[in-house]
Protein backbone atom coordinates (compact mmCIF):
# COMPACT_ATOMS: atom_id res chain seq x y z
CA UNK A 1 0.00 0.00 0.00
CA UNK A 2 0.65 3.62 -0.46
CA UNK A 3 3.06 5.02 2.36
CA UNK A 4 3.74 9.08 2.80
CA UNK A 5 7.87 9.92 3.58
CA UNK A 6 8.02 11.48 6.67
CA UNK A 7 11.43 13.16 7.49
CA UNK A 8 13.42 13.16 9.15
CA UNK A 9 13.42 9.73 10.58
CA UNK A 10 15.04 10.17 13.99
CA UNK A 11 16.31 13.47 16.17
CA UNK A 12 18.42 13.98 18.73
CA UNK A 13 17.99 17.47 20.66
CA UNK A 14 18.43 19.00 24.22
CA UNK A 15 15.13 19.86 26.11
CA UNK A 16 14.32 23.19 25.30
CA UNK A 17 14.62 23.18 21.58
CA UNK A 18 11.76 23.50 18.98
CA UNK A 19 11.55 20.22 16.81
CA UNK A 20 10.14 20.27 13.27
CA UNK A 21 8.78 17.35 10.96
CA UNK A 22 7.40 16.73 7.66
CA UNK A 23 5.12 14.20 5.74
CA UNK A 24 4.94 14.12 2.09
CA UNK A 25 2.78 12.06 -0.55
CA UNK A 26 2.59 12.18 -4.33
CA UNK A 27 -0.96 12.17 -4.08
CA UNK A 28 -3.29 14.77 -2.50
CA UNK A 29 -4.82 13.99 1.03
CA UNK A 30 -8.53 15.48 2.33
CA UNK A 31 -7.27 14.89 5.61
CA UNK A 32 -3.91 14.95 7.53
CA UNK A 33 -3.68 13.59 10.90
CA UNK A 34 -0.85 13.52 13.21
CA UNK A 35 -0.15 10.69 15.98
CA UNK A 36 2.37 10.43 18.64
CA UNK A 37 3.60 6.36 20.26
CA UNK A 38 4.86 5.72 23.16
CA UNK A 39 6.93 2.18 23.16
CA UNK A 40 4.34 -0.78 23.70
CA UNK A 41 1.22 1.65 22.86
CA UNK A 42 -0.79 2.48 20.41
CA UNK A 43 -0.44 5.68 18.80
CA UNK A 44 -2.44 8.72 20.01
CA UNK A 45 -3.64 10.94 17.95
CA UNK A 46 -2.44 14.83 18.82
CA UNK A 47 -3.56 16.90 15.68
CA UNK A 48 -6.35 16.59 12.91
CA UNK A 49 -6.07 18.75 9.91
CA UNK A 50 -9.53 19.03 6.92
CA UNK A 51 -8.07 22.31 4.80
CA UNK A 52 -5.84 22.80 2.65
CA UNK A 53 -3.40 25.64 4.27
CA UNK A 54 -5.09 24.93 7.89
CA UNK A 55 -3.13 25.83 10.90
CA UNK A 56 -4.02 24.21 14.05
CA UNK A 57 -2.09 24.07 17.37
CA UNK A 58 -2.76 21.61 20.52
CA UNK A 59 -0.50 23.45 23.76
CA UNK A 60 3.01 23.26 21.96
CA UNK A 61 2.44 21.68 18.81
CA UNK A 62 1.18 23.08 15.42
CA UNK A 63 0.57 21.21 12.26
CA UNK A 64 0.07 22.57 8.82
CA UNK A 65 -1.87 20.94 6.31
CA UNK A 66 -0.06 21.94 3.21
CA UNK A 67 -1.60 24.05 0.20
CA UNK A 68 -0.81 21.22 -2.03
CA UNK A 69 -2.45 18.93 -0.19
CA UNK A 70 0.04 16.70 -0.72
CA UNK A 71 2.26 17.62 2.42
CA UNK A 72 1.95 18.38 6.24
CA UNK A 73 4.07 19.59 8.97
CA UNK A 74 4.58 19.28 12.67
CA UNK A 75 6.13 21.63 14.90
CA UNK A 76 6.78 21.20 18.78
CA UNK A 77 7.98 23.85 20.16
CA UNK A 78 10.40 23.98 23.85
CA UNK A 79 10.42 20.34 24.01
CA UNK A 80 10.12 18.28 27.35
CA UNK A 81 11.33 15.23 28.39
CA UNK A 82 7.77 13.35 27.60
CA UNK A 83 8.16 14.28 24.23
CA UNK A 84 9.97 11.14 23.72
CA UNK A 85 8.28 8.87 21.50
CA UNK A 86 7.43 8.50 17.88
CA UNK A 87 5.16 10.71 15.47
CA UNK A 88 3.48 9.19 12.76
CA UNK A 89 1.57 11.57 10.34
CA UNK A 90 -1.44 10.11 8.50
CA UNK A 91 -3.21 11.27 5.34
CA UNK A 92 -6.72 10.01 4.08
CA UNK A 93 -8.39 10.29 0.30
CA UNK A 94 -11.69 9.18 0.58
CA UNK A 95 -13.32 6.36 2.48
CA UNK A 96 -11.61 5.36 5.33
CA UNK A 97 -8.29 4.18 4.63
CA UNK A 98 -5.32 6.00 6.04
CA UNK A 99 -2.20 6.13 4.70
CA UNK A 100 0.55 6.11 7.22
CA UNK A 101 4.22 8.16 7.16
CA UNK A 102 6.86 5.80 8.48
CA UNK A 103 7.45 7.45 11.42
CA UNK A 104 10.16 10.00 13.20
CA UNK A 105 11.72 9.03 16.36
CA UNK A 106 12.17 12.25 18.79
CA UNK A 107 14.50 11.56 21.15
CA UNK A 108 14.99 14.44 23.97
CA UNK A 109 18.58 14.97 25.90
CA UNK A 110 17.58 16.91 29.72
CA UNK B 1 -16.35 7.85 26.76
CA UNK B 2 -14.62 4.48 26.55
CA UNK B 3 -11.81 4.41 24.12
CA UNK B 4 -10.91 1.62 21.63
CA UNK B 5 -10.08 -1.51 23.65
CA UNK B 6 -7.70 -4.83 22.21
CA UNK B 7 -7.64 -7.90 23.78
CA UNK B 8 -5.30 -9.82 24.72
CA UNK B 9 -2.53 -7.52 25.56
CA UNK B 10 0.16 -9.66 24.85
CA UNK B 11 0.13 -13.51 23.47
CA UNK B 12 2.68 -16.16 22.54
CA UNK B 13 2.04 -18.96 20.58
CA UNK B 14 4.26 -20.96 19.01
CA UNK B 15 4.89 -22.08 14.90
CA UNK B 16 1.91 -23.54 13.03
CA UNK B 17 -0.33 -22.07 15.27
CA UNK B 18 -3.85 -19.90 14.66
CA UNK B 19 -4.49 -16.61 16.53
CA UNK B 20 -7.90 -14.32 17.25
CA UNK B 21 -7.25 -10.67 17.97
CA UNK B 22 -10.51 -8.60 19.20
CA UNK B 23 -10.84 -5.24 19.07
CA UNK B 24 -13.84 -3.43 20.40
CA UNK B 25 -14.54 0.47 18.69
CA UNK B 26 -15.21 3.37 19.86
CA UNK B 27 -18.96 3.36 20.59
CA UNK B 28 -21.10 5.00 17.44
CA UNK B 29 -17.95 4.17 15.57
CA UNK B 30 -18.53 1.60 12.71
CA UNK B 31 -15.29 1.16 10.88
CA UNK B 32 -12.62 -0.70 12.55
CA UNK B 33 -8.99 -0.82 10.64
CA UNK B 34 -6.30 -3.34 11.26
CA UNK B 35 -2.61 -3.08 11.29
CA UNK B 36 0.49 -4.42 11.56
CA UNK B 37 3.61 -2.59 13.32
CA UNK B 38 6.82 -4.43 13.22
CA UNK B 39 10.15 -2.57 13.92
CA UNK B 40 11.34 -2.61 10.55
CA UNK B 41 8.27 -2.24 8.99
CA UNK B 42 6.26 0.90 10.61
CA UNK B 43 2.63 0.24 10.03
CA UNK B 44 1.48 -1.48 7.46
CA UNK B 45 -2.09 -2.07 6.41
CA UNK B 46 -4.43 -5.20 6.80
CA UNK B 47 -8.08 -4.88 5.95
CA UNK B 48 -10.60 -2.30 7.31
CA UNK B 49 -14.76 -3.21 8.05
CA UNK B 50 -17.51 -1.21 7.68
CA UNK B 51 -20.69 -2.11 8.76
CA UNK B 52 -19.68 -5.96 8.97
CA UNK B 53 -17.81 -5.74 5.10
CA UNK B 54 -14.52 -6.08 4.79
CA UNK B 55 -14.17 -2.35 2.68
CA UNK B 56 -10.71 -2.09 1.93
CA UNK B 57 -7.79 -4.86 2.48
CA UNK B 58 -4.14 -4.26 2.31
CA UNK B 59 -1.30 -6.67 0.65
CA UNK B 60 -1.23 -9.19 3.05
CA UNK B 61 -1.21 -12.77 2.41
CA UNK B 62 -5.02 -14.89 3.32
CA UNK B 63 -3.49 -16.06 6.41
CA UNK B 64 -4.73 -13.08 7.60
CA UNK B 65 -8.10 -12.74 8.12
CA UNK B 66 -10.70 -10.47 10.04
CA UNK B 67 -14.48 -10.14 10.10
CA UNK B 68 -17.05 -7.55 12.46
CA UNK B 69 -19.89 -8.38 14.10
CA UNK B 70 -23.48 -6.26 13.87
CA UNK B 71 -22.26 -4.35 17.46
CA UNK B 72 -19.41 -3.58 15.69
CA UNK B 73 -16.65 -5.75 17.32
CA UNK B 74 -14.22 -6.94 15.32
CA UNK B 75 -11.92 -10.02 15.30
CA UNK B 76 -8.91 -10.83 13.09
CA UNK B 77 -7.07 -14.28 13.00
CA UNK B 78 -3.85 -15.53 11.61
CA UNK B 79 -4.11 -18.84 11.12
CA UNK B 80 -0.65 -21.28 10.36
CA UNK B 81 1.61 -18.76 12.77
CA UNK B 82 5.16 -17.95 10.92
CA UNK B 83 7.89 -16.80 13.43
CA UNK B 84 7.50 -12.95 10.78
CA UNK B 85 4.01 -12.45 12.58
CA UNK B 86 5.29 -11.68 15.71
CA UNK B 87 4.51 -8.08 15.59
CA UNK B 88 2.40 -5.71 17.62
CA UNK B 89 -1.57 -5.73 15.93
CA UNK B 90 -3.34 -2.23 16.19
CA UNK B 91 -6.67 -1.69 15.61
CA UNK B 92 -8.36 1.99 14.76
CA UNK B 93 -11.75 2.96 14.93
CA UNK B 94 -13.55 5.50 12.88
CA UNK B 95 -17.08 7.07 12.32
CA UNK B 96 -16.70 5.28 8.90
CA UNK B 97 -18.90 6.67 6.64
CA UNK B 98 -19.30 8.82 2.91
CA UNK B 99 -16.17 9.34 0.38
CA UNK B 100 -16.85 13.04 1.65
CA UNK B 101 -16.75 12.53 4.93
CA UNK B 102 -13.93 13.56 6.96
CA UNK B 103 -13.02 11.41 10.19
CA UNK B 104 -10.34 10.92 12.66
CA UNK B 105 -9.08 7.31 13.78
CA UNK B 106 -8.60 6.40 17.45
CA UNK B 107 -6.04 3.50 18.11
CA UNK B 108 -6.28 1.16 20.79
CA UNK B 109 -3.51 -0.30 22.81
CA UNK B 110 -2.52 -3.11 20.50
CA UNK B 111 -1.84 -6.86 20.95
CA UNK B 112 1.71 -7.59 21.35
CA UNK B 113 1.74 -11.21 19.20
CA UNK B 114 5.50 -13.44 19.86
CA UNK B 115 5.36 -16.55 17.31
CA UNK B 116 7.86 -19.09 18.77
Amino acid sequence: GQQLNQSPQSMFIQEGEDVSMNCTSSSIFNTWLWYKQDPGEGPVLLIALYKAGELTSNGRLTAQFGITRKDSFLNISASIPSDVGIYFCAGQLYGNQFYFGTGTSLTVIP
Amino acid sequence: KAGVTQTPRYLIKTRGQQVTLSCSPISGHRSVSWYQQTPGQGLQFLFEYFSETQRNKGNFPGRFSGRQFSNSRSEMNVSTLELGDSALYLCASSLGGGALMNTEAFFGQGTRLTVV
